[in-house]
């Protein structure tokens, strides 16, 4: 059974790069079938998606985060990560990981498998 | 941007209907997925192009989708089902989530 898990540190400073990893066990990354995705959740507000990555590399971002946004995959170590930059308090949230369908007919669909999420802090 | 709007609260007897709405902009042309998230723990999806189930989850739950509106509709709802409920479209190559609504069961 395919699951994912979310590392990396719980409290980054402000102004700094936080940075995660997604490892992907039960199951291929290089699958053609899947993007794979990271959202974030603030403590006690809504989803807001990050961004999404292919296994070739390609990815696509959300435009309010994009210039601090960097997604990259490591097919080798069945691994996916993310960089965000400059980070501010605005910034602490829970941070999933998820699988992504690729639909042959429509392309982008629902996150299907996520992670159980790890809490990043900014604060110094 | 694409704004997708939900109610905070729904409340529902138990063993009644609810029914939640997610509203957008001719929303009806998208492809609307739906998620169930408990305290503390990841969502999970529960509906996934407008109508369909992932394996595992109840029959009671389904999905509709027409104009301007989506609609999660959970039948003979139980206490297990006391959640937040978020829905999810693409718009322009960004997945754009709803604000959430809480589930209560009385």
């Amino acid at each position: 059974q395919l699951q994912l898990q979310e590392s990396g540190p719980g409290l980054v400073k402000p102004s700094e790069t936080l940075s995660l990893t997604c490892t992907v066990s039960g199951g291929s990354i290089s699958s053609s079938s899947y993007y794979w995705g990271w959202i974030r959740q603030p403590p006690g507000k809504g989803l807001e998606w990050i961004g999404s990555i292919y296994y070739s590399g390609s990815t696509y971002y959300n435009p309010s985060l994009k210039s601090r946004v960097t997604i990259s995959v490591d097919t080798s170590k069945n691994q996916f990560s993310l960089k965000l930059s400059s980070v501010t308090a605005a910034d602490t949230a829970v941070y999933y990981c998820a699988r992504q369908i690729l639909y042959y007919d429509i392309g982008y669909g629902a996150f299907d498998i996520w992670g159980q999420g790890t809490m990043v802090t900014v604060s110094s | 941007s694409y704004e997708l709007t939900q109610p905070l609260s729904v409340s529902v007897a138990l063993g009644q209907t609810a029914r939640i709405t997610c509203g957008g902009n001719n929303i009806g042309s998208k492809n609307v997925h739906w998620y169930q998230q408990k305290p503390g723990q990841a969502p999970v999806l529960v509906i996934y192009r407008d109508s369909n189930r992932p394996s595992g989850i109840p029959e009671r739950f389904s999905g509709s989708n027409s104009g301007n509106t989506a609609t999660l509709t959970i039948s003979r709802a139980q206490a297990g089902d006391e959640a937040d409920y978020y829905c999810q479209v693409w718009d322009s190559s960004t997945a754009v989530f709803g604000g959430g609504t809480k589930l209560t069961v009385l």
